[in-house]
C-alpha cells in the first residue's frame, strides 16, 4: 500500500538557520503531497500541497517540490523563525477525496 | 467561517466503557474523515463518509468501532468495550466534494484516554 517516510526529528535549529525536512512516498499512480503542521496545541494545518510532478508548492516561506523520479517531497525553508517551531507531517492521497497517508512527523524547535 | 469542530475536547473513560466522539465539519463539506493519531505518530485513517454513507471504513481495527453520519452532517465515531490501546487523539477532518477538492480541513481532535 501506501506510504510516506520522513525524516526522523527532534531537529533543532538556531533562528535563520536553513530548514530541510525529507520525505519520500511509495505510491501507485500519480499521488498528490501534502505537507501539514501541527503547532502547539492546534489542529493539523495544511502549510502547502502539490498535486502533479514538478510542481512545487509554497507558502510561509516553505517550499516542497514534486521529484516524481525520486519519489520525493522535500520542505524546505531558507531562513526559520522560533514562531516555526511545530511538528510537520508529509502526507498523500491517491486521488481527490481520498483518505490522506501520512508519514510519522517531524518536530522542529527553532531556538533564539 | 467556523472550522471544523470537535467534542469533548477531553475524554476520560474506564476501561470497557462506551464513549462516542462528535466531529461537526465544515458547513457545505460533503466528505468527513476519521483518523487517529498516537503519541509520536502521524494520523491514521479510520473512516470516510462521503455524504451519509462510509465510502471506506477499511482503518477500523476491529469491530468495537462504529461510525455514523445519518443526515450528512456531523459524525458520531462510536467505540464500545474500550480498552487501553484506545487511548490516542482522535482527528475529524472534512473536504469538499469533486475532483480539484484534495484539501482536508482537521479539527482540533478529542484527546481519549482510557484508564
Amino acid at each position: 500500500g501506501d506510504s510516506v517516510t520522513q525524516m526522523e526529528g527532534p531537529v533543532t535549529l538556531s533562528e535563520e538557520a536553513f530548514l530541510t525536512i525529507n520525505c519520500t512516498y511509495t505510491a501507485t499512480g500519480y499521488p498528490s503531497l501534502f505537507w501539514y503542521v501541527q503547532y502547539p496545541g492546534e489542529g493539523l494545518q495544511l502549510l502547502l500541497k502539490a498535486t502533479k510532478a514538478d510542481d512545487k508548492g509554497s507558502n510561509k516561506g516553505f517550499e516542497a517540490t514534486y521529484r516524481k523520479e525520486t519519489t520525493s517531497f522535500h520542505l524546505e525553508k531558507g531562513s526559520v523563525q522560533v514562531s516555526d517551531s511545530a511538528v510537520y507531517f508529509c502526507a498523500l492521497n491517491g486521488a481527490s477525496g481520498t483518505p490522506l497517508v501520512f508519514g510519522k512527523g517531524t518536530r522542529l524547535s527553532v531556538i533564539a | 467561517g467556523a472550522g471544523v469542530s470537535q467534542t469533548p475536547s477531553n475524554k476520560v473513560t474506564e476501561k470497557g466503557k462506551y464513549v462516542e466522539l462528535r466531529c461537526d465539519p465544515i458547513s457545505g463539506h460533503t466528505a468527513l474523515y476519521w483518523y487517529r493519531q498516537s503519541l509520536g505518530q502521524g494520523p491514521e485513517f479510520l473512516i470516510y463518509f462521503q455524504g451519509t454513507g462510509a465510502a471506506d471504513d477499511s482503518g477500523l481495527p476491529n469491530d468495537r468501532f462504529f461510525a455514523v453520519r445519518p443526515e450528512g452532517s456531523v459524525s458520531t465515531l462510536k467505540i464500545q468495550r474500550t480498552e487501553r490501546g484506545d487511548s490516542a487523539m482522535y482527528l475529524c477532518a472534512s473536504s469538499l466534494a469533486g475532483p480539484s477538492s484534495y484539501e482536508q480541513y482537521f479539527g482540533p481532535g478529542t484527546r481519549l484516554t482510557v484508564t
